[in-house]
């Protein structure tokens, strides 16, 4: 069974920095690319980030690129998230999926992070 | 970017009944390779999202077959035959084919009458 489990959410300062990390389980991890998709509080499904199965290639949303790090760990099987400088309007719950070449197979739990002040 | 735009955004429906969600895009979602990478996601209140159809018309494992897709091109529609009590939530619908970004929808908030 696949299983995506986030961590590392919270409330921040805008300016802030926060880590969010995702452990997956249940399939080959290093035959994957992975990736973030965010939901902001009731609105819609917005793409974030995604990371090559070696890890050499990173795509960024405009609305994050400079901001955000994607990176992966295969000795882990975690896919990670630096948020640097985050704005209120990246408040939003971060969702850990499995890219499936064109498609989403797999979503996380979700991990609610809150800018703030 | 290519710009999903799903209609209706809210769909009241009766138990029993069907419903249709449809799902334009911007662009021809015909990949190079052949494929059409369009994709629909349900999420349940509370619930993360979870895919349906991949590729336009392909259910996944588990999916009952109450739920179809079609279309081609840049129109495309999710079927739900005989609407239960269990299918209430938002449904997406996101292109893969152009990439990045991946694209969604608005999302349809599918609910009981």
């Amino acid at each position: 069974e696949v299983q995506l489990v986030e961590s590392g959410g919270g409330l921040v300062q805008p300016g802030g920095s926060l880590r969010l990390s995702c452990a997956t389980s249940g399939f080959i991890f290093s035959k994957s690319p992975m990736a973030w998709v965010r939901q902001a509080p009731g609105k819609g499904l917005e793409w974030v980030s995604t990371i090559s199965v070696n890890g050499d290639d990173r795509r960024y949303a405009d609305s994050v690129k400079g901001r955000f790090i994607i990176s992966r760990d295969s000795s882990k099987n975690t896919v990670d998230l630096q948020m640097n400088s985050l704005r209120t309007e990246d408040t939003a719950v971060y969702y850990c999926v499995k890219d499936a070449y064109g498609s989403i197979d797999y979503w996380g739990l979700g991990a609610l992070v809150t800018v703030s002040s | 970017d290519v710009v999903m735009t799903q209609s209706p955004l809210s769909l009241p429906v009766t138990l029993g009944q069907s419903a249709s969600i449809s799902c334009n895009s911007s662009q021809n979602l015909v990949h190079s390779d052949g494929d059409t990478y369009l994709n629909w996601f349900q999420q349940r209140p509370g619930r993360s999202p979870r895919r349906l159809i991949y590729k336009v018309s392909k259910r996944d494992s588990g999916v009952p077959d109450r739920f179809s897709g079609s279309g081609s091109g840049t129109d495309f529609t999710l079927k739900i035959s005989r609407v239960e009590a269990e299918d209430v939530g938002v449904y997406y619908c996101m292109q893969g084919t152009y990439w990045p970004p991946w694209t969604f929808g608005q999302g349809t908030k599918v609910e009981i009458k």
